[in-house]
């Protein structure tokens, strides 16, 4: 199994900051790395995938880097709608997911 | 627009089982690759199962094997998840996902969920 280890697991944060998740994989997974974003009784939703890849419709604002072990998901200027948990997973093998982060309002 | 909505969800005894579906709409469903990804209450996400757009290839986490088939009907743009001697540990949201292109890949569409409850 591959295992990906998020950090950190909460973030506290203001309307405005940048903000940046790290995503670790247990071995390499090439670029095969996704992210979404979950609010509280809802869905999922992609907003990154291929690791730098922007989903279409997903704000500009949401970035993603990386390549074998090590991703990072950006966040340039947070909005009021950003609050939220989220989760990367990687699919070079069956999909494994990170535990989450959960980015909360200072 | 592009959708997925799953029914079945429910209260089981353990040992007890269950059939979820899925209705898909806006899309092809019949070339996609389909998933089930589950997630307990107040904890993250797991990927139950894959198939195939024919159907040929079903694959499952090592948990769920054994015990879970997933199904599709092509004719029906639906997709199904057969949970037998489920357990207290099966309990969870269970939503339908789509796979844009391959067997591993992001999941683009969720549907809402629906809740699975294995209680005595």
């Amino acid at each position: 199994d591959i295992q990906m280890t998020q950090s950190p697991s909460t973030l506290s944060a203001s309307v405005g900051d940048r903000v940046t998740i790290t995503c670790r994989a247990s071995q390499s997974i090439s670029s095969w790395l996704a992210w979404y974003q979950q609010k509280p009784g809802k869905a999922p939703q992609l907003l990154i995938y291929k690791a730098s890849s922007l989903e279409s419709g997903v704000p500009s604002r949401f970035s993603g880097s990386g390549f074998g072990t090590e991703f990072t998901l950006t966040i340039s200027s947070l909005q009021p709608d950003d609050f939220a948990t989220y989760y990367c997973q990687q699919y070079n093998s069956y999909p494994t997911f990170g535990q989450g982060t959960k980015l909360e309002i200072k | 627009e592009v959708q997925l909505v799953e029914s079945g969800g429910g209260l089981v005894q353990p040992g007890g089982s269950l059939r979820l579906s899925c209705a898909a709409s806006g899309f092809t469903f019949s070339t996609y690759w389909m998933s089930w990804v589950r997630q307990a209450p107040g904890k993250g996400l797991e990927w139950v199962a894959n198939i195939k757009q024919d159907g040929s290839e079903k694959y499952f986490v090592d948990s769920v094997k054994g015990r879970f088939t997933i199904s599709r009907d092509n004719a029906k743009n639906s997709l199904y998840l057969q949970m037998n001697s489920l357990r207290a540990e099966d309990t969870a949201v269970y939503y339908c996902a789509r796979l844009p292109k391959y067997r591993y890949d992001a999941f683009d569409i969720w549907g809402q969920g629906t809740m699975v409850t294995v209680s005595a």
